[in-house]
């Protein structure tokens, strides 16, 4: 049984502070993995894939990665009210167009 | 990344009826992906819509409940059947992007509400 599991929070974060999200899953025989942000109302949205061990950053957005542990993790730098969302981590674990298995999100709270 | 719309984006539905809710990509792709959101909840995968072949269904999910068609490359529709109020759910059709990376996009959603 493939799973993903996230803590479903809410996670709560001063203005300009720095967000942590985690997330764990099953299986080692996964190939990518992607973090989507979830308005209230709104369908998801991509904001970050990794593939490989180590991180990524795109803007305020570091995805880390570590396939031993078996766990991913984004990271929000300076948040923002605005970052108040959903989100979710979701694993590949075929190749090219197979469906993704999302755990069921942390709730993200940015106090001004 | 594919632009997907579905229709209908909201409905309130009798339970006992049914509801056909249609996606249309505006470039071609192989597979398409049914996914359902119940309220609070993560989005769980109802099926996989193959062009030219039956469905494939995720385990608790079945063809006589939520039948699925895939005429052509751009278009599905997801029929949701004999609704009772547990079918209350968000359902989004999703595509894989263009580079096949393994990412998914999703359309904007269909919001049912069953009384």
């Amino acid at each position: 049984q493939k799973e993903v599991e996230q803590n479903s929070g809410p996670l709560s974060v001063p203005e300009g502070a720095i967000a942590s999200l985690n997330c764990t899953y099953s299986d080692r025989v996964s190939q990518s993995f992607f973090w989507y942000r979830q308005y209230s109302g709104k369908s998801p949205e991509l904001i970050m894939s990794i593939y490989s061990n180590g991180d990524k950053e795109d803007g305020r957005f570091t995805a880390q990665l570590n396939k031993a542990s078996q766990y991913v993790s984004l990271l929000i730098r300076d948040s923002q009210p605005s970052d108040s969302a959903t989100y979710l981590c979701a694993v590949n674990w075929g190749s090219g167009n197979t469906p993704l298995v999302f755990g069921k999100g942390t709730r993200l709270s940015v106090i001004a | 990344s594919a632009v997907i719309s579905q229709k209908p984006s909201r409905d309130i539905c009798q339970r006992g009826t049914s509801l056909t809710i249609q996606c249309q990509v505006d470039s071609q792709v192989t597979m398409m992906f049914w996914y359902r959101q119940q309220p609070g909840q993560s989005l769980t995968l109802i099926a996989t819509a193959n062009q030219g072949s039956e469905a494939t269904y995720e385990s608790g999910f079945v063809i006589d409940k939520f039948p699925i068609s895939r005429p052509n490359l751009t278009f599905s529709t997801l029929t949701v059947s004999n609704l009772s109020p547990e079918d209350s759910s968000i359902y989004l059709c999703s595509v894989g992007g263009e580079r096949g990376t393994g990412e998914l996009f999703f359309g904007e959603g269909s919001r049912l509400t069953v009384l």
